[in-house]
């Protein structure tokens, strides 16, 4: 069984301030892959980055990285100088096996205000 | 363009009557997801469809529910007798295929009994 933990319910931070976004999955097994998305206040879920557990390098995008350590099972998200936009529900998952169902997280609200 | 549509965007029906919520892939995708959110909680899987067959299926995917590709492209969900705690937004996905292993999901269906 997989369990995704995202400790954080809700951040709020001032535009322009940096947040990290905390996410611990767990699982016995050795492969796997490791989601996060978005879900602004619209509805849709907004697919933003896929990381294999074999692959450690931080990921950078624009003003979004992401931190993955195997060693404590953490898949950290970072926005850097947040924006108001950037107000959403963050979901962190993961998938073990081929094709098989993704594993959320609870989520984290983040609100950035002006 | 979206890889992915859903229809109807929003669903209002009385308990105990019979709705079939449709996804419809842009291109041909061998593995179909549904999940389900219930209003400020986290996603839940229901079920994968690959190859024209059930390949996992969540607890919460009882035998109410059922799925189908009734004409090899759209792909269905059908909920047999509606209860009120079946309100919640229903998302479809499919695995990109150019890209293993990563869900993408459509804009869902948000589903009202009353």
């Amino acid at each position: 069984a997989q369990k995704v933990t995202q400790a954080q319910t809700e951040i709020s931070v001032v535009e322009k301030e940096d947040v990290t976004l905390d996410c611990v999955y767990e699982t016995r097994d050795t492969t796997y892959y490791l989601f996060w998305y978005k879900q602004p206040p619209s509805g849709e879920l907004v697919f933003l980055i896929r990381r294999n557990s074999f692959d450690e390098q931080n990921e950078i995008s624009g003003r979004y990285s992401w931190n993955f350590q195997k060693s404590t099972s953490s898949f950290n998200f970072t926005i850097t100088a947040s924006q108001v936009v950037d107000s959403a529900v963050y979901f962190c998952g993961g998938v073990t096996g081929t094709a098989s169902k993704l594993t959320f997280g609870t989520g984290t609200r983040l609100q950035v205000t002006l | 363009e979206p890889e992915v549509t859903q229809t109807p965007s929003h669903q209002v029906t009385q308990m105990g009557q019979e709705v079939i919520l449709r996804c419809v892939p842009i291109s041909n995708h061998l593995y179909f997801y549904w999940y389900r959110q219930i209003l400020g909680q986290k996603v839940e899987f229901l079920v994968s469809f690959y190859n024209n067959e059930i390949s996992e299926k969540s607890e919460i995917f009882d035998d109410q529910f059922s799925v189908e590709r009734p004409d090899g492209s759209n792909f269905t969900l059908k909920i047999r007798s509606t209860k009120l705690e079946d309100s919640a937004m229903y998302f479809c996905a499919i695995d990109r295929i150019s890209a293993y292993n990563e869900q993408f999901f459509g804009p869902g269906t948000r589903l009202t009994v009353l």
